[in-house]
C-alpha cells in the first residue's frame, strides 16, 4: 500500500519561473493538504482540498500561488513567478475522511536561484 | 502569534532512558493533538495522537499526556533507542478545522 507520493523531490527554478509540485494521496484518501516548511521552522498550513474542490485556502498567499485536485490525477500546487523567499520544503498530506490524522509525503524541496 | 510552542529546540538522552518532549499551546479551542517524527529529507511520520476528552494515550514505547488546564502536552518515549533520534513536532487542530498547527520542533538525540 503505497504512501503519499510527491514529485519531484527536488526542484530548482530561477526567479520569475513557474514551479509545479505534484501530490498523489494514499489509496482511498480523498482529502489533500499542503504545508510549507521554512528552514528551522515548523510546518505551516497552506490549503486543504477535496476532489475538484478547495475547502480552505486560508494559509496560501493570495498572489502567485494556486492549488487544484482534479477528478483524475494528482493534486497540483502551482507557484507562478517564483521569488527567493519561496525556497522551502513543500509537504503534501492526505487523510481518508475528515479524520484528524494526516499522513505526509516525502516533500518537494524547492530552491529558487 | 505562535499557537503551538515547543520551547526546547534540542534534547539529548542516553539510550535506555526516558525521553520527555514538551509542547504548550495557547488556543483553548484546540481539541486534538498529534505528535510527528521527522528524519532529514523525509516527510513527517505520524506517531500518536490524543483527543481532549482524554488525558493519556499509550502506544508501545510512546505515551502522550495532556494537561488541559495547563494547556500542556508531553510525549514520553521509554526506553529511548538510537533510532528515535529525529526531530519531533507537536501539532494541534480545533473542532471542524482540518488544518494542523505545528510547533517548531524538538531535535532528539539518543546517545548509544
Amino acid at each position: 500500500n503505497a504512501g503519499v507520493m510527491q514529485n519531484p523531490r527536488h526542484l530548482v527554478r530561477r526567479r520569475g519561473q513557474e514551479a509545479r509540485l505534484r501530490c498523489s494521496p494514499m489509496k482511498g484518501h480523498s482529502h489533500v493538504y499542503w504545508y510549507r516548511q521554512l528552514p528551522e521552522e515548523g510546518l505551516k498550513f497552506m490549503v486543504y482540498l477535496q476532489k475538484e474542490n478547495i475547502i480552505d485556502e486560508s494559509g496560501m498567499p493570495k498572489e502567485r500561488f494556486s492549488a487544484e485536485f482534479p477528478k483524475e490525477g494528482p493534486s497540483i500546487l502551482r507557484i507562478q513567478q517564483v521569488v527567493r523567499g519561496d525556497s522551502a520544503a513543500y509537504f503534501c498530506a492526505s487523510s481518508p475522511t475528515t479524520g484528524r490524522e494526516q499522513f505526509f509525503g516525502p516533500g518537494t524541496r524547492l530552491t529558487v536561484l | 502569534d505562535q499557537q503551538v510552542k515547543q520551547n526546547s529546540p534540542s534534547l539529548s538522552v542516553q539510550e535506555g532512558r526516558i525521553s520527555i518532549l514538551n509542547c504548550d499551546y495557547t488556543n483553548s479551542m484546540f481539541d486534538y493533538f498529534l505528535w510527528y517524527k521527522k528524519y532529514p529529507a523525509e516527510g513527517p511520520t505520524f506517531l500518536i495522537s490524543i483527543s481532549s476528552i482524554k488525558d493519556k494515550n499509550e502506544d508501545g514505547r510512546f505515551t502522550v499526556f495532556l494537561n488541559k488546564s495547563a494547556k500542556h502536552l508531553s510525549l514520553h518515549i521509554v526506553p529511548s533507542q538510537p533510532g528515535d533520534s529525529a526531530v519531533y513536532f507537536c501539532a494541534a487542530s480545533a473542532g471542524s478545522s482540518y488544518k494542523l498547527i505545528f510547533g517548531s520542533g524538538t531535535r532528539l538525540l539518543v546517545r548509544p
